[in-house]
């Protein structure tokens, strides 16, 4: 089975910081790997995703994540975050053709001024 | 990437009631799928919606408490039934484009129910 943990519940951070939110998982096959973002009341919106080749993938809002296939780790970082960044991140990670994902249990980004 | 629609956006129901949420898509889609988010808590998979056939439901739900149907390829519901206060949750409609796991979601923005 799969699974996925997210080690940070909370992470503090002043704007302008950089930051890293850390997600490991395990699988015995290949998976792919996602980062969602979740605003105050709203719904989920994708990150970034990796599914295969370069192990650093870019995504939107200045978000990246590494690929660690040796440390089964896909952390998620961002050099210089802003108070818009406050959210809740999660990661989830699929069997390849499988549909569905499985998600960590969220970390809590807060950006203080 | 896909729009979806989700309603209701939040509403407040008496227990023992039913309420069906609505989950409309911009585009033809494969896979729908509904999830539940308990306060503070990460997303739970509910049941996989495709077209044309029954849904199907991950363990610990079962039809007759959440049943689901899917008309077409842009549309879905889901009844939460006979509710009780456990049952307060955001419920989340979501799709991928592909049969493939590879695309990602795409998340409607939610129905935040509360049971009284």
């Amino acid at each position: 089975a799969q699974s996925v943990t997210q080690l940070d519940s909370q992470v503090p951070v002043f704007e302008e910081a950089p930051v890293e939110l850390r997600c490991n998982y395990s699988s015995s096959v290949s998976v792919y790997l996602f980062w969602y973002v979740q605003y105050p009341n709203q719904g989920l919106q994708l990150l970034l995703k990796y599914l295969s080749g370069s192990t650093l993938v870019k995504g939107i809002n200045g978000f990246e994540a590494e690929f660690n296939k040796s440390q089964t780790s896909f952390h998620l970082r961002k050099p210089s975050v802003h108070i818009s960044d406050t959210a809740e991140y999660f990661c989830a990670v699929s069997w390849a053709n499988a549909g569905k994902s499985t998600f960590g249990d969220g970390t809590t980004l807060t950006v203080k001024p | 990437s896909a729009v979806i629609s989700q309603k209701p956006s939040r509403d407040i129901c008496q227990r023992g009631t039913s309420l069906t949420i609505q989950c409309q898509v911009d585009s033809q889609v494969t896979m729908m799928f509904w999830y539940r988010q308990q306060p503070g808590q990460s997303l739970t998979l509910i049941a996989t919606a495709n077209q044309g056939s029954e849904a199907t439901y991950e363990s610990g739900f079962v039809i007759d408490k959440f049943p689901i149907s899917r008309p077409n390829l842009t549309f879905s519901t889901l009844t939460v039934s006979n509710m009780s206060p456990e049952d307060s949750s955001i419920y989340l409609c979501s799709v991928t484009p592909g049969a493939g796991s590879g695309y990602g979601y795409t998340f409607g923005s939610g129905t935040r129910l509360t049971v009284v």
